[in-house]
């Protein structure tokens, strides 16, 4: 069946210090691969995704993400954290044929302290 | 409009109760996207359209969920006689055509079933 994992429910960084939020997929084919915030009462925004090519991705607000298909994996990255990136975070697949039928990891929930 | 709109933001029904949620989609956007994302998880697919085709709806979870998009803009997702199980965000998303890539999703309605 296909999945998308996020092993980590909640992460705490300091401000400054690095993030890697971490992404499994187990999925037939490659799957598109996407990475979501959402702040409380908000929708989800579209950090980046990754579809083929360079395995390693830039997307907004400083993130990047690398494709890593030996490891079924696609981590979130920023190299420092800022106050404001206190979120939930959504890792999400989806079949190339359609790519808004997404499933969805059940989130990681990253808090920053001062 | 600017974004994917949703109304109600809240809705609070009675258990038995029948509830519609409307969504009205970036214009032009051909296609659009229920999703439900309970409580401490990812959202969940319910259904998908195309125009006013509904091309998938694999994911409501029981007879009780319908949507409609009768003119290829806004939808309703129609739950009848709510359960307490139902109590959710119900996201929606749209998508500019099939080619596209990205999916951009409102802010969701708070449903609570008491």
């Amino acid at each position: 069946a296909q999945s998308v994992t996020q092993p980590d429910i909640h992460i705490t960084v300091s401000e400054g210090a690095s993030l890697e939020l971490r992404c499994n997929y187990s999925y037939g084919a490659t799957p598109y691969l996407f990475w979501y915030v959402q702040s409380p009462g908000q929708g989800l925004q579209l950090l980046l995704k990754y579809f083929s090519g360079d395995t390693l991705v830039q997307g907004i607000k400083g993130f990047e993400a690398e494709f890593k298909r030996s490891q079924s994996s696609f981590n979130l990255r920023k190299p420092s954290v800022h106050w404001s990136d206190a979120a939930e975070y959504f890792c999400a697949g989806g079949p190339r044929s359609n790519t808004g039928k997404l499933i969805f990891g059940q989130g990681t929930t990253l808090q920053v302290k001062p | 409009g600017a974004g994917v709109s949703q109304s109600p933001r809240y809705k609070v029904a009675k258990r038995g109760q029948d509830v519609a949620l409307r969504c009205d989609p970036i214009s032009g956007h051909v296609s659009l996207f229920w999703y439900q994302q309970a409580l401490g998880q990812g959202p969940e697919f319910l259904t998908y359209f195309q125009n006013e085709a509904q091309l998938d709806k694999s994911g409501l979870p029981s007879d009780r969920f319908f949507a409609e998009r009768p003119e290829g803009s806004v939808s309703t997702l129609k739950i009848q006689r709510t359960q307490q199980e139902d109590s959710a965000v119900y996201l929606c998303a749209s998508r500019l055509t099939e080619l596209n890539t990205e999916a951009f999703f409102g802010q969701g309605t708070r449903l609570t079933v008491v």
